[in-house]
């Protein structure tokens, strides 16, 4: 099983400021897909990227593809209280995905 | 659209004693999914099914956990007897097909287990 290795593990940022966590592996991935799971509930899809360059853009976050197809990024700009939850990267492995552990991110007002 | 549903929400047991995790998945999705999230990780699949019938169930332990989807439709997670390592959020998860390549899944909110 490939490892998704995802930083920070914690991050609390004021309302406001911009931040980008990452996910990084030693493997090639396929496609890449971003998870946010806020407390009690399961995680929502935000995003899948499957070319290696590829950049999406949902609103105020910009998710990145490396060349590679090893590592992915999510740049938020001008976070919001909102944003807070818990960002899962994961990994399509067959045909199945691998997640990694996550960053949890705290917007504070 | 409904969306998935699971239950009970919360439940907590004592070690060596037995619980069962029910799902139903969205209308028409033929692929299941159990994932194991223990806090501070991320999930972990522990079974797929597609329809009724068994696709990867590779992480799954054996000697304590089962699971079924009779019909095709919903499932259970079952885990006897269980160990103080079992405490943690299982999730299912729905997509319309699985395959060769990954489908976007739809994740319920999950039942926390703790087990004393």
């Amino acid at each position: 099983t490939q490892l998704l290795e995802q930083s920070p593990q914690f991050l609390s940022i004021q309302e406001g400021e911009n931040l980008t966590v990452y996910c990084n592996s030693s493997s090639v991935f396929s496609s890449l897909q971003w998870y946010r799971q806020e407390p009690g509930e399961g995680p929502v899809l935000l995003v899948t990227v499957v070319t290696g360059g590829e950049v999406k853009k949902l609103k105020r976050l910009t998710f990145q593809f490396g060349d590679a197809r090893k590592d992915s990024s999510l740049h938020i700009t001008a976070a919001q209280p909102g944003d807070t939850g818990l960002y899962l990267c994961a990994g399509e492995e067959g045909n199945k995905l691998v997640f990694g552990a996550g960053t949890i991110l705290r917007v504070k007002s | 659209e409904a969306g998935v549903a699971q239950s009970p929400r919360y439940k907590i047991i004592e070690k060596r004693q037995s619980v069962a995790f029910w799902c139903n998945p969205i209308s028409g999705h033929a692929t299941l999914y159990w994932y194991q999230q223990i806090l501070g990780q991320g999930p972990k699949l522990l079974i797929q099914f597609q329809n009724n019938g068994v696709v990867d169930d590779s992480q799954l332990p054996k000697d304590r956990f089962s699971a079924e989807r009779l019909k095709g439709v919903d499932s259970t997670l079952k885990i006897q007897p269980a160990k103080l390592e079992d405490s943690a959020v299982y999730l299912c998860a729905s997509s319309l097909v699985g395959g060769s390549y990954v489908q976007t899944q739809y994740f319920g909110p999950g039942t926390r287990l703790l087990v004393l």
